[in-house]
């Protein structure tokens, strides 16, 4: 199994700045994944981190406002731009190897 | 309309009952997550299943997925306090993995 680490494990934010959320797997994983959950919700999927390309976002997500790098297969990372209150959330990235998909501990951002 | 439908969105049930929770995709999957999380907690894996009519058992809790691979269950066999949570299904379309809105189970004693 994979281990994922993942980075800051929370912040409080200011209205209008910019945070980078940063996962790193201990092993390769074929896919990269990162999703949002809003406070007593499920999980909902941003995008798809793909290496060397632009991610793949889902409905509602878009580029300029959470670009997404993965330069090699064991690390990615997302930023939320402009960020608002709205933003207030947990983050977590996720890898996909061999059938299994493994979970980071969660990026908890609180925006003021 | 959604890709993925979990059912119910909340459960309460006695101590001692069995229950099902249910998800249906609208398309065929190649595999499907069941995770179990309690409040302001990360996720518990439970199951992976991929075969269509595959059926798994950890415990008391047991996880089917229908010989069509659009559906799937998860039934908990005289339920426990220790199995109140929120559950989740993953539906895996090999380009992505989506989430139902999740089951909230509530134990009563």
């Amino acid at each position: 199994s994979a281990v994922i680490s993942q980075k800051p494990s929370r912040d409080i934010c200011q209205r209008g700045t910019s945070l980078t959320i940063q996962c790193q797997v201990d092993s390769q994983v074929t896919m990269m994944f990162w999703y949002r959950q809003q406070p007593g919700q499920s999980l909902t999927l941003i995008a798809t981190a793909n290496q060397g390309s632009e991610a793949t976002y889902e409905s509602g997500f878009v580029i300029d406002k959470f670009p997404i790098s993965r330069p090699n297969l064991t690390f990615s990372t997302l930023t939320v731009s402009n960020m608002s209150p709205e933003d207030s959330s947990i983050y977590l990235c996720s890898g996909y190897g061999t059938g299994e998909l493994f979970f980071g501990e969660g990026s908890r951002l609180t925006v003021l | 309309s959604q890709e993925l439908e979990q059912s119910p969105q909340s459960l309460i049930v006695q101590e001692g009952k069995n229950l099902t929770i249910n998800c249906t995709s609208s398309k065929t999957l190649y595999g499907l997550y069941w995770y179990k999380q309690k409040y302001g907690e990360g996720l518990i894996f439970l199951m992976m299943l991929q075969k269509g009519g595959e059926e798994k058992s950890h415990e008391k809790i047991t996880a089917k997925l229908d010989e069509k691979k659009q559906q799937s269950s998860l039934h908990i066999t005289a339920s426990q306090p220790s199995h109140a949570g929120i559950y989740l299904c993953g539906a895996d379309y090999t380009d992505k993995i989506i989430f139902g809105k999740g089951t909230r189970l509530h134990i009563l004693p």
